[in-house]
C-alpha cells in the first residue's frame, strides 16, 4: 500500500460511545496531522505530530485524544462526542512539519454522532 | 484572525469554458498551495508557490502568486467534467506548520 490510509471510512457513534480513528502512512514522512472538515467551514487543524511528538494542539476539546505511537501511525481516540462533532476527519502527512513540502491527505473518516 | 477568502464560493460552467478562482488575504504568506478535493476523498495537492509574482502551469491549470504574497489565483482553460471538485488554497503565514486553509470554491463542470 502507498499513500495515507484512514480507517474506518464511515463511523456512526452514540454520544456515550468510545471509538478510535486510525491513520497509516507509507511515505516515510515524519509529520502527521489531524484535520476536521465541516460543512461551510474551512478545514480546521486539530493536532500536529512531528517526529512522534505533539507540537500543536489547536484548542481541541479533550473529548478528542490523539496518539502517535510511531512515525507511520496516528490515532484519534473519541469519547463522549457531541452531535456538532459530526464531520469529515482527515489525516495528512508531510516530509517535515511545514506546508512548503505539501501534504498528502487520506480519504477521511466520515463521522456521524447521534 | 488570519483568513483566506476564496471566490467565488460556487461555480457551475459548461465544458470548454475558462474560469478563474481567487484566494485573498490581508496577511503575507511565505508559501501558498492549491488542492483539489473530490467527493468522498481527501484534498490532493496541485501546486506550491513560494515567490511573489510566480506563475506555474500544470496542463490546463495556471497558478499565480501575487507580487505581495497576499493573494493567488487559479485559472483553468477549457474546463472539463474531470475538473469538478472543491478547490482549496492553503497558506503558511509564518514559515511554520501554523498555516490555514481557504474557504473553498466548489466547481462543477457540465458536459
Amino acid at each position: 500500500e502507498t499513500g495515507v490510509t484512514q480507517t474506518p471510512r464511515h463511523l456512526v457513534m452514540g454520544m456515550t460511545n468510545k471509538k478510535s480513528l486510525k491513520c497509516e502512512q507509507h511515505l516515510g514522512h515524519n509529520a502527521m496531522y489531524w484535520y476536521k472538515q465541516s460543512a461551510k467551514k474551512p478545514l480546521e487543524l486539530m493536532f500536529v505530530y512531528s517526529l512522534e511528538e505533539r507540537v500543536e494542539n489547536n484548542s481541541v476539546p479533550s473529548r478528542f485524544s490523539p496518539e502517535c505511537p510511531n512515525s507511520s501511525h496516528l490515532f484519534l481516540h473519541l469519547h463522549t462526542l457531541q452531535p456538532e462533532d459530526s464531520a469529515l476527519y482527515l489525516c495528512a502527512s508531510s516530509q517535515d512539519a511545514g506546508i512548503r513540502y505539501g501534504y498528502t491527505f487520506g480519504s477521511g473518516t466520515r463521522l456521524t454522532v447521534v | 484572525t488570519q483568513l483566506l477568502e476564496q471566490s467565488p464560493q460556487f461555480l457551475s460552467i459548461q465544458e470548454g469554458e475558462n474560469l478563474t478562482v481567487y484566494c485573498n488575504s490581508s496577511s503575507v504568506f511565505s508559501s501558498l498551495q492549491w488542492y483539489r478535493q473530490e467527493p468522498g476523498e481527501g484534498p490532493v495537492l496541485l501546486v506550491t508557490v513560494v515567490t511573489g509574482g510566480e506563475v506555474k502551469k500544470l496542463k490546463r491549470l495556471t497558478f499565480q502568486f501575487g507580487d505581495a504574497r497576499k493573494d493567488s489565483s487559479l485559472h483553468i482553460t477549457a474546463a472539463q467534467p474531470g475538473d469538478t471538485g472543491l478547490y482549496l488554497c492553503a497558506g503558511d503565514p509564518s514559515g511554520t506548520y501554523k498555516y490555514i486553509f481557504g474557504t473553498g470554491t466548489r466547481l462543477k463542470v457540465l458536459a
